[in-house]
C-alpha cells in the first residue's frame, strides 16, 4: 500500500520563487490536509479539504494556496516563497468527515523545504 | 482554544523499562484522541485512536488511556526496546470535519 505520497522530498528555493507541493493518496479518503512542522511550534494546519471540490483555511494559510484536483490529489502552492516558509510540510488524509470516531489520520513522509 | 501539552519534552530510559508518556488537553469536548509515532525524517504513524466514549485502547505492548473529565491521556509502552526510540505525539480531534490539535511531542530514547 502506497498510502499518502508526497513529492518532492526535498526542495531549496530562493526568496520570491514559486513551487507546488504534490500529494496523492490511494485509500479513497474524502478528507485531506496540509500541515507544516517547525521546531518548538509543533504541527500547524495550513489548509484542508473536507471533500472533493472544497477547500478551507486552517491556522496558518497566509502565503499558500491549495487545489483539490480530484479525490486523490491535493496540492499546496507557494506563490512567492519567503524564508519564514522554511519548514517540513506534511500531507495527511483520513476516511470521511462525520466519521471521526473510527478514522485515524494517515501522513505522508513530508517535504523538507528551505527558502534562502 | 484547545491546547495540548506533552510533558516531558524528552525522556531516556534503559531497555526493558516501561515507558509512560503524558498528554493533557484543556477542553474536554473532543471527538477522539490519537497517539502518533514519528521517526527522524519521516511522517507520523498513527499508533492508537481512542474514541471520546472509550477509556482505553490496546495494541500489543501499547496501551493508551483517556480521562476526558480531567483532560488527560497516558500512553504506556511495556518492556521498551531500542526500536521504540522516536518522538511520540498526541492529538485531539476538535470538530466534526476532523481538525486535530497536536501536542509538541515527547522525544524518547531507549538505551540498550
Amino acid at each position: 500500500n502506497a498510502g499518502v505520497t508526497q513529492t518532492p522530498k526535498f526542495q531549496v528555493l530562493k526568496t520570491g520563487q514559486s513551487m507546488t507541493l504534490q500529494c496523492a493518496q490511494d485509500m479513497n479518503h474524502n478528507s485531506m490536509y496540509w500541515y507544516r512542522q517547525d521546531p518548538g511550534m509543533g504541527l500547524r494546519l495550513i489548509y484542508y479539504s473536507a471533500s472533493e471540490g472544497t477547500t478551507d483555511k486552517g491556522e496558518v494559510p497566509n502565503g499558500y494556496n491549495v487545489s483539490r484536483l480530484n479525490k486523490r490529489e491535493f496540492s499546496l502552492r507557494l506563490e512567492s516563497a519567503a524564508p519564514s516558509q522554511t519548514s517540513v510540510y506534511f500531507c495527511a488524509s483520513h476516511e470521511a468527515v462525520g466519521r471521526q470516531e473510527n478514522s485515524p489520520l494517515h501522513f505522508g513522509n513530508g517535504t523538507r523545504l528551505t527558502v534562502t | 482554544k484547545q491546547e495540548v501539552t506533552q510533558i516531558p519534552a524528552a525522556l531516556s530510559v534503559p531497555e526493558g523499562e516501561n515507558l509512560v508518556l503524558n498528554c493533557s488537553f484543556t477542553d474536554s469536548a473532543i471527538y477522539n484522541l490519537q497517539w502518533f509515532r514519528q521517526d527522524p525524517g519521516k511522517g507520523l504513524t498513527s499508533l492508537l485512536l481512542i474514541q471520546s466514549s472509550q477509556r482505553e485502547q490496546t495494541s500489543g505492548r501499547l496501551n493508551a488511556s483517556l480521562d476526558k473529565s480531567s483532560g488527560r491521556s497516558t500512553l504506556y509502552i511495556a518492556a521498551s526496546q531500542p526500536g521504540d526510540s522516536a518522538t511520540y505525539l498526541c492529538a485531539v480531534t476538535v470538530n466534526s470535519w476532523g481538525k486535530l490539535q497536536f501536542g509538541a511531542g515527547t522525544q524518547v530514547v531507549v538505551t540498550p
